[in-house]
């Protein structure tokens, strides 16, 4: 099985940067994703790393450690629009390359 | 413009009825997914399908079904056996091919029981 964990919730400012970090367990891993949720709505792709370093998209950043089984979530100059649920997850080559989420953090700004 | 369409958006549950969530895709997508919500959790899958006809058991399948008749349609039925259906359920889709296969997902559907 997978073992997928995120800090619950997290707070910042208008401006600010917070790191949403994410460590995973898996036999086969093949993939890691971050997505954002707000609330009561569906949640929106914003990156994919597949191999070790830094993927940046615009104020949005993925880092990824295969080895560590370790990746966080950077967004830098936060806004209030950034307020939402951020959802890390896992797939697995060895569980039918299904995606695993783990709990989500909140983010308040 | 092509995407995913759940509905309804609310949907109530009376003790002991089944009730059908709908699912539909105008992505040409092969791969639909059922996940469940809920309050300040992430997402379980309940059921996925790889292709027409075929359809596998996700995570925490009891209490559900499902069918795939059609690549664009798949519906989820909550049946009386699911004792706990209170939660916000998404429908996914993503192509099979390549390993960055994103999930698209629908605006989801809150189901409560009466």
């Amino acid at each position: 099985g997978q073992n997928i964990d995120q800090p619950t919730e997290m707070t910042a400012t208008e401006g600010a940067i917070v790191q949403i970090n994410c460590t995973y367990q898996t036999s086969g891993f093949n993939g890691l994703f971050w997505y954002q949720q707000h609330a009561g709505e569906a949640p929106t792709f914003l990156s994919y790393n597949v191999l070790d370093g830094l993927e940046e998209k615009g104020r949005f950043s993925s880092f990824l450690s295969r080895s560590k089984g370790y990746s966080y979530l950077l967004l830098k100059e936060l806004q209030m629009k950034d307020s939402a649920s951020y959802l890390c997850a896992v797939r697995d080559r060895t569980a039918g390359n299904k995606l695993t989420f783990g709990g989500g953090t909140r983010v308040l700004v | 413009d092509g995407g995913i369409t759940q509905s309804p958006k609310y949907l109530f549950r009376k003790e002991g009825q089944n009730v059908t969530l709908s699912c539909e895709q105008n992505l040409n997508h092969d791969a639909m997914y059922w996940y469940r919500q809920d309050p300040g959790q992430g997402l379980r899958l309940i059921y996925y399908s790889q292709i027409v006809n075929d359809f596998q058991k996700g995570d925490i399948a009891e209490g559900y079904s499902v069918s795939r008749e059609k690549k664009e349609s798949f519906p989820l039925t909550v049946t009386s056996a699911q004792k706990n259906p209170t939660a916000f359920y998404l429908c996914a889709s993503s192509t099979r091919t390549g390993d960055n296969e994103k999930l698209f997902f629908g605006s989801g559907t809150q189901l409560s029981v009466l």
